[in-house]
């Protein structure tokens, strides 16, 4: 089943504004990851963040990660249209053999 | 480097008719290799998985069956498909703990 969950399910901005998309889970994690999609392709890794770490960044990716409140979130700054595409979150759950938990995808539009 | 390969990389098929579909992985040895399905919208419901040759777990009850008859070579079957088989079949590999490595992706569809 698909533990995680992202808010909002779509996000329409503008480019140069930041865009913010929300994942939450329900059971103890190792690491949380977030992915991107382009519209029919595979997904690509973009960020990691272990489960003692509260924050990360990388590029105009910043994601943080709450463990009490078993919520991340995923901050893109300046962004782009070349940003367009969906974000998934995906949680390496304690006990579970390296599988992964995708939720159920943000897709982002930028428009110019 | 280490590169995954899938393919093909679409299918249309009719119902009850067979599947197979293969991914390789290049540059690694002994990878974890996974199999999931993507309905349109929406997220990854993992399928199956293997830790090594011969060894597959599965996580969902389907119409499905996986087979990893080499180190590198993970298999994705069924004898009779079903409409509700079609989707995006992914298949990705990880190193123990970290980020996994996603195919190009399948996309099947079933009539």
């Amino acid at each position: 089943s698909q533990q995680g969950e992202e808010d909002p399910q779509a996000l329409s901005i503008q480019e140069g504004e930041n865009a913010t998309m929300n994942c939450s889970y329900k059971t103890s994690i190792n690491n949380l990851q977030w992915y991107r999609q382009n519209s029919g392709r595979g997904l690509v890794h973009l960020i990691l963040i272990r489960s003692n770490e509260r924050e990360k960044h990388s590029g105009r990716l910043r994601v943080t990660l709450d463990t009490s409140k078993k919520s991340s979130s995923l901050l893109i700054t300046a962004s782009r249209a070349a940003d367009t595409a969906s974000y998934f979150c995906a949680t390496l759950n304690t006990g579970t053999a390296s599988k992964l938990t995708f939720g159920t995808g943000t897709r982002l539009q930028v428009t110019l | 480097s280490q590169t995954i390969h899938q393919w093909p990389a679409t299918l249309v098929q009719p119902v009850g008719s067979p599947l197979s579909l293969e991914c390789t992985v290049e540059g690694t040895s002994n990878p974890n290799l996974y199999w999931y399905r993507q309905a349109a919208g929406r997220g990854l419901q993992l399928l199956f998985y293997s830790v090594g040759i011969g060894q597959i777990s599965s996580e969902v009850p389907q119409n499905l069956s996986a087979s990893r008859p080499q180190d590198r070579q993970f298999i994705l079957s069924s004898k009779k498909l079903l409409l509700s088989d079609s989707g995006f079949y992914l298949c990705a590999w990880n190193p123990l703990g970290r980020d996994q490595y996603f195919g190009p992706g399948t996309r099947l569809l079933v009539l």
